[in-house]
């Protein structure tokens, strides 16, 4: 059974620019989160998507934005990039309709350096 | 206030010992409770869950839930070095709403 797949693995931007982040959740979870985990914020949580419809927020700027489609992959999105949103930015997908009755599967995330 | 609080540590425990962490949250309403591990350039793994009060076993690991104190606690019992990283816990609130600890560095010495 596949796991939760990111891409790309790693990634450098300029201050500025955008960036789009892919993550698909193992197959049957409809549930899609993405956080951002730095060293001195730890895991902080972005936004959910389930069946194609952003469920939650965190307090995040709308420079991050996010969607998801039918086939429950989704992506999400960093405009004018800052170089404080250098991170490891980890999508989780569940099987439950919420966050995660039953916990979270992580992918193995996309390392952003913003230069 | 944070929602999920964790001593940052590190905490140095003898291999072969008992590892005991720690994880206090706010809402009183939370259903769901989780510890994951996280080992240093790789992403959390789901290690246990514990959802009403009292101890869950799995191996080596115990999760204790105390809904009245609103604490959560992970034991793991025969520390082995491969135990060491980052254990945070994560909180279910209102069945939608997930808020993580910051961690805890667990270092088993050999």
């Amino acid at each position: 059974k596949a796991g939760v797949t990111q891409t790309p693995r790693y990634l450098i931007k300029t201050r500025g620019q955008q960036v789009t982040l892919s993550c698909s959740p193992i197959s049957g979870h409809r549930s899609v989160s993405w956080y951002q985990q730095t060293p001195g914020q730890g895991l902080q949580f972005l936004f959910e998507y389930f069946s194609e419809t952003q469920r939650n927020k965190g307090n995040f700027p709308g420079r991050f934005s996010g969607r998801q489609f039918s086939n429950s992959r989704s992506e999400m999105n960093v405009s004018t990039l800052e170089l404080g949103d250098s991170a490891l930015y980890l999508c989780a997908s569940s099987t439950d309709s919420g966050t995660g009755g039953l916990g979270y599967t992580f992918g193995s995330g996309t390392r952003l350096t913003v230069v | 206030q944070k929602e999920v609080e964790q001593n940052s540590g590190p905490l140095s425990v003898p291999e072969g010992a008992i590892a005991s962490l720690n994880c206090t949250y706010s809402d009183r309403g939370s259903q769901s409770f989780f510890w994951y591990r996280q080992y240093s350039g790789k992403s959390p793994e789901l290690i246990m869950s514990i959802y009403s009060n009292g101890d869950k076993e799995d191996g080596r690991f115990t999760a204790q839930l105390n809904k009245a104190s609103q604490y959560v606690s992970l034991l793991i019992r025969d520390s082995q070095p491969s135990d060491s990283a980052t254990y945070l816990c994560a909180v279910l609130y209102n069945f939608n709403k997930f808020y993580f600890g910051s961690g805890t560095k667990l270092n088993v010495k050999p």
